[in-house]
């Protein structure tokens, strides 16, 4: 399967500082999607990058993505506390008719 | 208005009995989805459905069994539960089953504890 390796684990950062997040897929994708997870919570939809586009900006969310590469970016800008949460890649695959397949996530922490 | 909700958040039993989890969507989506979330953060889908019929069956022992009884409404009966069955159980939903669709929308979660 194409599962999402999101990189790295685990990421610390001073609120203000950007945050960046990695995704790698394995194979060719219709789309990836990036999705919040707070703790003990359920995930949230952030963003939604087609094969055909490189980058799209969502607030303070901009998102890359690199097929020929096979990776994707998350960058969160100007990071506060209430960001702390796991970041989750998520790809569709170029049929439509599989599955979202979800990487195991990011797990970022902001300190105030 | 919750848009995806689940009952209940939380559920602790013992090993060998039988339980179910309730999930409901009031956003009109035709399709709902049950993933398995481990220890571990791993989200692994289990089921989908789509107009209430079952298109998605991923490699779920068959003590596992999905409901629709409406399009609204996809539940998850557990038997002979497992310790191994332990982790957090998330309903979804989408407008509609190809990903070339939106996105997903998530429940709250329930988090089942097998003692």
């Amino acid at each position: 399967s194409q599962q999402g390796e999101e990189d790295p684990q685990a990421l610390s950062i001073q609120e203000g500082e950007n945050a960046t997040m990695n995704c790698s897929y394995k194979t060719s994708i219709n789309n990836l999607q990036w999705y919040r997870q707070n703790s003990g919570r359920g995930l949230v939809h952030l963003i939604l990058i087609r094969s055909n586009e490189r980058e799209k900006h969502s607030g303070r969310l901009r998102v890359t993505l690199d097929t020929s590469k096979k990776s994707s970016s998350l960058l969160i800008t100007a990071s506060r506390a209430a960001d702390t949460a796991s970041y989750f890649c998520a790809t569709g695959e170029d049929s439509g008719n599989t599955p979202l397949v979800f990487g195991k996530g990011t797990r970022l922490s902001v300190i105030a | 208005d919750t848009a995806v909700s689940q009952t209940p958040k939380y559920l602790v039993t013992q090993m060998g009995n039988d339980k179910s989890i309730k999930c409901e969507q009031n956003l009109g989506h035709d399709t709902m989805y049950w993933y398995k979330q481990d220890s571990k953060k791993f989200l692994k889908i289990m089921f989908s459905y789509n107009n209430k019929e079952l298109i998605i069956n991923e490699t779920v022992p068959n003590r596992f069994s999905p409901k629709s009884p409406d399009k609204a409404h996809l539940n998850l009966h557990i038997n002979s539960l497992e310790l191994g069955d332990s982790a957090v159980y998330f309903c979804a939903s989408s407008q509609g089953f190809s990903v070339l669709l939106n996105e997903q929308f998530f429940g709250p979660g329930t988090r089942l504890t097998v003692l």
